[in-house]
């Protein structure tokens, strides 16, 4: 068990609509990634956030969105789901607080876009 | 750009038989390199990582890596594979500044038969 639970497991959207999806991450891990895994591939990059602020993103358009809360929750969201969207959604914690952390991973999100 | 290289898609052995998956990385300074398994149905697992000091790393189960820097490499071998190893394999990487995300290669698929 890595302490990052992801929900819902799966999720099924037509295309054009909008979805979030939720992470909930170990207390104390202040940074939180999301990565998108195609079929066959390895994970993504989308984004991450460090207390609360976007510090890095990977190659997405601005339609994938995030949110992190003090929580230590976040949220990715994605508006006009396309059908090239289908795919794993996982979501990723560490501290953040220094060089040689590790980073955990959840169970993910299966998200097919009809 | 960066990139990891991961050499084999796809890897069948017997048990017992010596493993060893590649990976090449593209990274401009300092970075820190890991090894995530994917069980069927489970999520992502670190195997091994690598920040500084001995090039060669001890993970779990046996599997070990060593970091040659010159050859922008960091191979994973185990020397006696079991039925329990078959899964998805992905090498990544991460630069050595707080912030950085994973880059993941497309994964090395490993089925071992009993």
């Amino acid at each position: 068990e890595t302490g990052v639970t992801q929900s819902p497991t799966h999720l099924i959207k037509t295309r054009g609509q909008q979805v979030t999806l939720r992470c909930s991450s170990q207390s104390g891990h202040n940074t939180v990634s999301w990565y998108q895994q195609a079929l066959g591939q390895g994970p993504q990059f989308i984004f991450q956030y460090y207390r609360e602020e976007e510090n890095g993103r990977g190659n997405f358009p601005p339609r994938f969105s995030g949110l992190q809360f003090p929580n230590y929750s976040s949220e990715l969201n994605v508006n006009a789901l396309e059908l090239d969207d289908s795919a794993l959604y996982l979501c990723a914690s560490r501290t953040g607080g220094g060089l040689t952390d590790t980073q955990y991973f959840g169970p993910g999100t299966r998200l097919t876009v009809l | 750009a960066q990139s990891v290289s991961q050499h084999n898609h796809h890897v069948i052995l017997s048990e017992a038989a010596s493993l060893e998956l590649g990976c090449n990385y593209s990274y401009g300074g300092t970075v820190n390199l890991f090894w995530y398994v994917q069980y069927p149905g489970q999520h992502l697992q670190l195997l091994l990582k690598y920040f500084s000091g001995d090039p060669l790393v001890k993970g779990i189960k046996g599997f070990e890596a060593e970091f040659i820097k010159s050859k922008f490499s960091f191979n994973l071998r185990k020397p006696s594979v079991q039925w329990s190893d078959t899964a998805e394999y992905f090498c990544a990487v991460r630069g050595n500044q707080a912030g950085t995300a994973l880059i993941f290669g497309k994964g090395t698929t490993l089925s071992v038969s009993s």
